[in-house]
Parts: structure tokens; sequence; C-alpha cells
């Protein structure tokens, strides 16, 4: 069993929005800090947001903060990513990851591509 | 913080050593005493896993050739004697300020 499968990457254009999810299996996600990482070809791999088992536990790196929105539903086990204000620069592929101790990420998603083009 | 890897491209033969640097521009010391520098594998098509948490510790399943060390701002991974499916890129990480990544290492068979 994967312990992380994400979904909802697709083609879009700059501006436009997209909602990226995880589902969780295998561990007690209830507890589990996640998190959104993606991988570009301009900045390699790169943290986007976090969020720990409460509501109120959400940070996000400068370059997405105001655009992106992490969320969780603990009762199916799932994280999401809301992506608005798309740009060009977002293009990449964005993996779902459990982190148990700053940055000690024990499992990763395959990933799941997002190209923002016109 | 910034951490760099040095070098961004490693060929190695198969059966010898082979080291890859990870320097940060502040200290990875956490206030609770820990320090937080990782290394993480990609190998090709596959996503990222951990090899080595806060310094040293090797994840589970990763072969005991593996080793980190290293204090405050400088870091090495080692491999002891490269086998073929050690071929793919290499990362550094620090969990001390938020989280950052190094550039990455690329590791090809000569």
């Amino acid at each position: 069993e994967v312990p992380l499968v994400e979904s909802g990457g697709d083609w879009v254009q700059p501006g436009g929005s997209l909602r990226l999810s995880c589902a969780a299996s295998g561990f007690t996600f209830s507890n589990s800090w996640m998190n959104w990482v993606r991988h570009t070809p301009e900045k390699g791999l790169e943290l986007l947001a976090n969020m720990g088992p409460s509501e109120t536990q959400k940070y996000y790196v400068d370059s997405v903060e105001g655009r992106f929105t992490i969320s969780r539903d603990n009762a199916k086990n799932s994280l999401f990513l809301q992506m608005n204000s798309l740009r060009v620069e977002d293009t990449g592929v964005y993996y779902c990851v459990r982190d148990l101790e700053h940055g000690y990420y024990d499992y990763w998603g395959q990933g799941t591509l997002v190209i923002v083009s016109s | 913080i910034v951490v760099t890897q040095s070098p961004l491209f490693l060929p190695v033969t198969l059966g010898q050593p082979a080291s890859i640097s990870c320097k940060s521009s502040q200290t990875l010391v956490h206030s609770n005493g820990n320090t937080y520098l990782h290394w993480f594998q990609q190998r090709p098509g596959q996503p990222p896993r951990v090899l080595i948490y806060k310094v040293s510790y090797r994840a589970s399943g990763v072969p005991d050739r593996f080793s980190g060390s290293g204090s405050g701002t400088d870091f090495t991974l080692r491999i002891s004697r490269v086998e073929a499916e050690d071929v793919g890129i290499y990362y550094c990480m620090q969990g001390r300020d938020w989280q950052t990544f190094g550039q990455g290492t690329k590791v090809e068979i000569k």
C-alpha cells in the first residue's frame, strides 16, 4: 500500500486555478505534519506549505503566500493544496510528504505534474 | 538559510567511495539542541526518499554503505562503495529555519 497518493495535476493557463489532493493511508494522518513540496526546473526542490494536525498551524513560503492554501480533512485522511493565480514559474511536480521532524520526510507521494502555460 | 552542495556533478567508479559536501549559510543547530540536516536520494523516475536524517541517522531500509557526518554548517554524505543502484540526484536539506534544499548532486557511473 502506497502511503501517499497525489492527484489533481493538470495543464492550466496563467492566472488559472487548480486544487491538488493527497490521499493518505497506513499511518495516523490526523497526528501528522504534512507538507507540499514541489520540484521545478528553476528552483529545484522547494517546500511550499506545511500544516500541523490543527487547522491553526499553516505556514507558507513567501512565493506562494496569498495564492496557495493548504488544508486537510482528517476524517478522510486527505491533504489539499488550492492554487490560485498560477504563474508559468509554478510549473513542476508537486509532492505530498509527511514531515516527522523539521524536514525528516519519511513518506513521499509519487508526485503530480502541474503545467502552467498559455 | 542557504544550503550549497558540491560538487553538482559526480562521476563515480563502481566499488569506489564517493562523498558530497553540503554547507549552510547559518548554523543548523536548533534551539532544542538537534541539528536538522537531512539527505535525500532521487533515483531516475522516482520521487526522492530520505537516506540520512539529523546529520547521521540512517533511515529505515538504507544500506550501511551510506553515512552522514558533520556539524554546525558543514556536512558530508559518504558512500563507502558505490553500486549501480546509487545513480541519481542527492539533495541535502536544512530544517532548522523553514526547510530549504541544496541544488542537488547528480551521481553517475564513469
